[in-house]
């Protein structure tokens, strides 16, 4: 119940697509729901974060779409640029932002 | 603009060796936290430390886990006899209001 499931794997987008990562997660007791962005070699960064009590959240190329009766929530990030080429993790905590759980992760490629 | 740091970069040991992996958190900032991450895997949470204590830990952290932060600055992960599968990217994240801020992280091999 603990578990954030994140999809895809990985994710080949041309330079200007919009890139999608999608999460879902079971434990209702989440109330913070943040987005990282992890170069190689780096640790991971805070990229955009959400509560459940909106649907949505927009902050430049980056926007989360947050579905709580479907237990879901997803990363839109559009006119992908090659610099956005990273490992993605969505992750879920209680009390806001203590014990981080992460999604498995997203290789993204943004291809010039 | 502040920032975790961590050192050292990499650690290479012995298995049955004891490590520390050493973290500087942002000052001000009250929540501690570890994390690792194996190769190609997702991050995993290891451990939160408050107000001196362990507020919370995961499965993973066991006896041959302890953290410690012994001044006002550093905040330190011991592994007392390292194993094979311990090998990992360690992290150290500092915590203001909810944001939690990764240091860059400490490779762990153990031969």
């Amino acid at each position: 119940q603990q578990q954030v499931k994140q999809s895809p794997q990985s994710l080949i987008v041309q330079k200007g697509g919009i890139s999608i990562i999608n999460c879902a997660y079971e434990n209702t007791a989440f109330d913070y729901f943040p987005w990282y962005q992890q170069f190689p070699g780096k640790g991971p960064a805070l990229l955009i974060a959400i509560r459940p009590d909106v649907s949505e959240k927009k902050e430049g190329r980056f926007t989360i779409s947050f579905n709580k009766s479907a237990k879901q929530f997803s990363l839109h990030i559009m006119d992908s640029q090659p610099g956005d080429s990273a490992t993605y993790f969505c992750a879920a905590s209680r009390n806001a932002g203590n014990m981080l759980t992460f999604g498995g992760g997203t290789r993204l490629m943004v291809k010039p | 603009e502040p920032e975790v740091t961590q050192t050292p970069s990499h650690q290479v040991t012995q298995m049955g060796q004891e490590v520390i992996l050493r973290c500087v958190p942002i000052s001000n900032h009250l929540y501690f936290y570890w994390y690792r991450q194996i190769l190609g895997q997702k991050v995993e949470f290891l451990v939160s430390f408050y107000n001196n204590e362990i507020s919370e830990k995961s499965e993973i952290f066991d006896d041959q886990f302890s953290v410690e932060r012994p001044d006002g600055s550093n905040f330190t992960l011991k592994i007392r006899s390292t194993k094979l599968e311990d090998s990992a990217m360690y992290f150290c994240a500092s915590r203001f209001m909810e944001t939690q801020y990764f240091g860059p992280g400490t490779r762990l091999l153990v031969l």
